[in-house]
């Protein structure tokens, strides 16, 4: 079976200042995770995806994250905020080969950005 | 047109009511998918269409009912709604059908029954 955590529903943090939304997830087979953001009136846009490739992600908007198997997590990061960063993030595993019904989106993380 | 359109992009129906949300993709994708995003709760994969063909469906009420004449379109034909249906409709597509392939999704519609 498959899961995923956003373990914080709400982070802030400060323009200027790192970024860090936190997922963990649980899987059956081995899983491709993905980050979605969303800006309010607007669908979903990915961020950036893994694929049992490099570990280490590079998203656009300057946005990373890190695949740890030891840990089951995939946290998403960037180094300094922006306003234009404040949205709706949402984490995905996708854990089947051949079957999109085994996609689960996290239940998301609202990033405010203070001035 | 580039990327994923939806339309309309708001609807406010009554519990009789039939109408159609649309989807058209300008990708040249294989898949194309419905989701439903309610408020607090995680979205909801509805139905998926690959190569035309519907592969899956997921316990959805038969209110709803898909439609995908093509590659690049998707329709969601909507009747005798239930308030509880009101929500944001999201449409994506992808390149193929399975676990590696990124989805594209469009602004969504967003539909109050009232």
């Amino acid at each position: 079976a498959q899961s995923v955590t956003q373990l914080d529903s709400h982070v802030s943090v400060s323009e200027g200042t790192p970024v860090l939304l936190r997922c963990n997830y649980s899987s059956s087979y081995s899983p491709s995770l993905f980050w979605y953001v969303q800006h309010p009136n607007k669908g979903l846009q990915l961020l950036l995806k893994y694929t049992s490739a490099a570990t280490l992600v590079k998203g656009i908007n300057g946005f990373e994250a890190e695949f740890k198997k030891s840990e089951t997590s995939f946290h998403l990061t960037k180094p300094s905020a922006h306003m234009s960063d404040a949205a709706e993030y949402f984490c995905v595993v996708s854990a089947h080969p051949s079957s999109a019904s085994k996609i689960i989106f996290g239940s998301g993380t609202r990033l405010s950005i203070r001035p | 047109e580039t990327g994923v359109t939806q339309t309309p992009r708001h609807l406010v129906m009554g519990m009789t009511n039939k109408k159609s949300l649309k989807c058209e993709q300008h990708l040249g994708h294989n898949a194309m998918y419905w989701y439903k995003q309610s408020a607090k709760k995680p979205l909801e994969l509805m139905f998926v269409y690959s190569l035309e063909e519907r592969v899956e469906n997921n316990s959805v009420p038969s209110r709803f009912s898909p439609e995908c004449p093509n590659s690049s379109h998707l329709f969601l034909h909507l009747h005798t709604l239930q308030p509880e249906d009101s929500a944001l409709y999201l449409c994506a597509s992808s390149q193929g059908y399975g676990q590696s392939y990124e989805q594209y999704f469009g602004p969504g519609t967003r539909l109050t029954v009232t």
